[in-house]
């Protein structure tokens, strides 16, 4: 059980936005820690797309963006594309437990 | 190139321990801290712990305390992960990533290719 929850899975057909959402409680999210973004090809090490909740790296498309309210943030994505296909993960910090990084249990997103 | 580039998979048995490489090139090594994040059936993507690449202070989860050690040598640029003693839960491929800090929430922006190991 991940302490940030995603849904497992999501579609949508090229072209399309689909939101990605990462609930998470008083002790992270909630506590105004930043929430980062990570994209993950199958078989490949996960990929930073949206850092400090909000900011992309250089290289990753604008398509991409990220937003953070309360306990919950999410990811945008527009204009999907083929290559959108991938698990996304989000991450934080919870300072419960003397603190510690925290991930959520991942988004499967389907190009229809 | 900037990059960071693990050793190759392993095959454990359960109740030994595992040691896992991560060298970087391409950057300061000594500017950034290490990482290390492990993703397994069971748990997805787990944090396991950070050590500074400039002095070798360490920071682990409470629920790793006594079966991990991370470790540095600045003349290869290379840190290492120690993890015992494992069991079937453990098996799973494990990652080395770069950060700015060993606090907060802290993004990981390049990562190693990932060390797949298997304890059976």
């Amino acid at each position: 059980q991940s302490v940030l929850t995603q849904p497992p899975s999501l579609s949508g057909a090229p072209g399309q936005r689909v939101t990605i959402s990462c609930s998470g409680s008083s002790s992270n999210i909630g506590a105004r820690f930043d929430v980062h973004w990570y994209q993950q090809l199958p078989g490949k090490a996960p990929k930073l797309i949206i850092f400090g909740s909000n900011n992309r790296p250089s290289g990753v498309p604008d398509r991409f963006s990220g937003s953070k309210s309360g306990t919950s943030a999410s990811l945008a994505i527009t204009g999907l594309q083929a290559e959108d296909e991938a698990n996304y993960y989000c991450q934080s910090y919870d300072n419960s437990l003397g603190g510690h990084v925290v991930f959520g249990g991942g988004t499967k997103l389907t190009v229809l | 190139q900037v990059q960071l580039v693990q050793s190759g998979p392993e095959v454990k048995k359960p109740g030994s321990s595992m040691r896992v490489s991560c060298r970087a090139s391409g950057y300061t090594f000594t500017n950034f801290d290490v990482a290390w994040v492990r993703q397994t059936p069971r748990h997805g993507l787990e944090w396991m712990g950070y050590i500074s690449a400039h002095n070798g202070d360490t920071n682990y989860p409470q629920r790793l305390h006594g079966r991990v050690l991370m470790t540095i040598d600045t003349s290869t640029n290379t840190s290492y992960l120690n993890f015992w003693p494992l069991t079937s839960d453990d098996t799973g491929v494990y990652f080395c990533a770069r950060s700015q800090s060993m606090v907060g929430a802290t993004e990981f922006d390049l990562w190693g290719q990932g060390t797949l190991v298997t304890v059976s």
